[in-house]
């Protein structure tokens, strides 16, 4: 069945190092791949997104890589700061569709 | 980015009552809301996707008579937990989409229910 899946459960990182968050999707028919964040007890936040015609896209000290080869996805954060802690999921869209399915999530923990 | 408010916040009910949960998209039209159940470390699971005018389509076993979902407006959807018992605790996300597929969906802030 379809599956967005997650290599690392949880990630400690110090403070002003950057982080890298990976995902791995089955579904080779999704064509729209987003992050996001989830702090405790509040509803996921928006990251950053790439579509399947690209490898690669940057945003305000993120960058998504995208592999569709081996259907792997990335979260690079840089110079983690501590208001970076919280549970990390990426999630996958198909074609056509509208619906997002989401990955099993990475905890990450940055330490002062 | 827009925003899509959910009320309540939490709520406690007893075993056996209804809890109705409000989904409201703030400042767009949401042709399409879709309703999330999150439990403790766990990942957000999809449990049925709305359209406004129509029946909600289900997620495979998602009971539909226990999760009655109602989108009668652009910017209102209600997820109704009917009969809740203990096993419905969880945390009951939405999420709003002005309805192309590459639109950016929008999250609510989710709503705890606890049953006792």
């Amino acid at each position: 069945g379809e599956s967005v899946g997650l290599h690392l459960p949880t990630l400690s990182v110090q403070e002003g190092d950057n982080s890298i968050i990976n995902c791995a999707y089955s579904n080779s028919a999704s064509d729209y791949f987003i992050w996001y964040k989830q702090e405790s007890g509040k509803g996921p936040q928006f990251i950053i997104d790439i579509r399947s015609n690209m490898d690669k896209r940057q945003g305000q000290r993120v960058t998504v890589l995208l592999n569709k080869t081996v259907k792997h996805l990335s979260l690079q954060i840089a110079a983690t700061q501590p208001g970076d802690s919280a549970v990390y999921f990426c999630a996958e869209r198909g074609t056509g569709g509208f619906k997002t399915i989401f990955g099993a999530g990475t905890r990450l923990f940055v330490k002062a | 980015g827009a925003v899509v408010s959910q009320h309540p916040s939490w709520v406690i009910c007893k075993s056996g009552t209804s809890v109705k949960i409000e989904c409201r998209s703030l400042d767009f039209q949401a042709t399409t809301m879709f309703w999330y159940r999150q439990f403790p470390k766990q990942s957000l699971m999809l449990m049925a996707t709305s359209n406004e005018g129509s029946k909600a389509t289900y997620e495979q076993g998602v009971e539909k008579d226990k999760f009655l979902i109602n989108h009668a407006s652009l910017t209102l959807s209600t997820l109704t937990v009917t009969s809740a018992h203990p096993e419905d605790s969880s945390f009951y996300i939405c999420s709003a989409s002005s309805g192309r597929g590459d639109t950016e969906a929008f999250f609510g802030q989710g709503t705890r229910l606890t049953v006792v």
